[in-house]
């Protein structure tokens, strides 16, 4: 079975500039979030959608935006980009909203200079 | 504020040298604790769950335990291959979501 996948694997924009990163979550997962990573960190939650619906945010501000399509895939949005906004973006998706292990792509790797 | 803290953050060992990671963590309303790999340049891979103080789960040579407070993943007779990045996480609930909190993990080394 396919994992979770994610386009483009690596971007590279300047700063002002607003990018759309893609995931489509293993076949039958309903639940989508989305992580940041940066060099030597752990990922931070930025959000999750279940059902189309946002299901919950992370501290990061309204630049940071994104949906869910009826098929559970679903879009990361970031407007305005910064340098600080480089860092990899992980997507990962479990089967229902709680209590399940959330299993991760291999992100996409976006540079801003 | 849920808070997630890995020891030590690297570690070196020599083939066949078990060891143990920390991870201790503060969160209200535990709904799992999450353990995962990852290597350089991929995304995390799942490894466990536990759910409850006292639970045990084993894979391969890599077994995870569970307390109230941390949780430890031991690591018995390691291979090279062992080496990655290992990641705790906790599952909370907050606002009506549920978010895996991450610690910064614990990057491990196996020289032959």
């Amino acid at each position: 079975d396919a994992g979770v996948t994610q386009s483009p694997t690596h971007l590279i924009k300047t700063r002002g500039q607003h990018v759309t990163l893609r995931c489509s979550p293993i076949s039958g997962h309903k639940s989508v979030s989305w992580y940041q990573q940066v060099l030597g960190q752990g990922p931070q939650f930025i959000f999750q959608y279940y059902e189309k619906e946002e299901r919950g945010r992370g501290n990061f501000p309204d630049r940071f935006s994104a949906r869910q399509f009826p098929n559970y895939s679903s879009e990361l949005n970031v407007n305005a980009l910064l340098l600080g906004d480089s860092a990899l973006y992980l997507c990962a998706s479990s089967l229902e909203r709680f209590n399940q292990p959330q299993h991760f792509g291999d992100g996409t790797r976006l540079s801003i200079l | 504020e849920d808070q997630v803290t890995q020891s030590p953050e690297a570690l070196r060992l020599q083939e066949g040298e078990s060891s143990s990671l920390n991870c201790s963590y503060t969160v209200s309303g535990l709904r799992g604790l999450f353990w995962y790999r990852q290597d350089p340049g991929k995304g995390p891979e799942f490894l466990f769950t536990l759910y409850s103080a006292g639970e045990e789960k084993e894979k391969e040579r890599l077994k995870a335990t569970l307390t109230k407070k941390e949780s430890f993943l031991h690591i018995t007779a390691p291979k090279p291959e062992d080496s990655a990045t290992y990641l705790c996480a906790v599952g909370g609930f907050q606002g009506g979501s549920e978010k895996l909190v991450f610690g910064k993990g614990t990057k491990l080394t196996v020289n032959p």
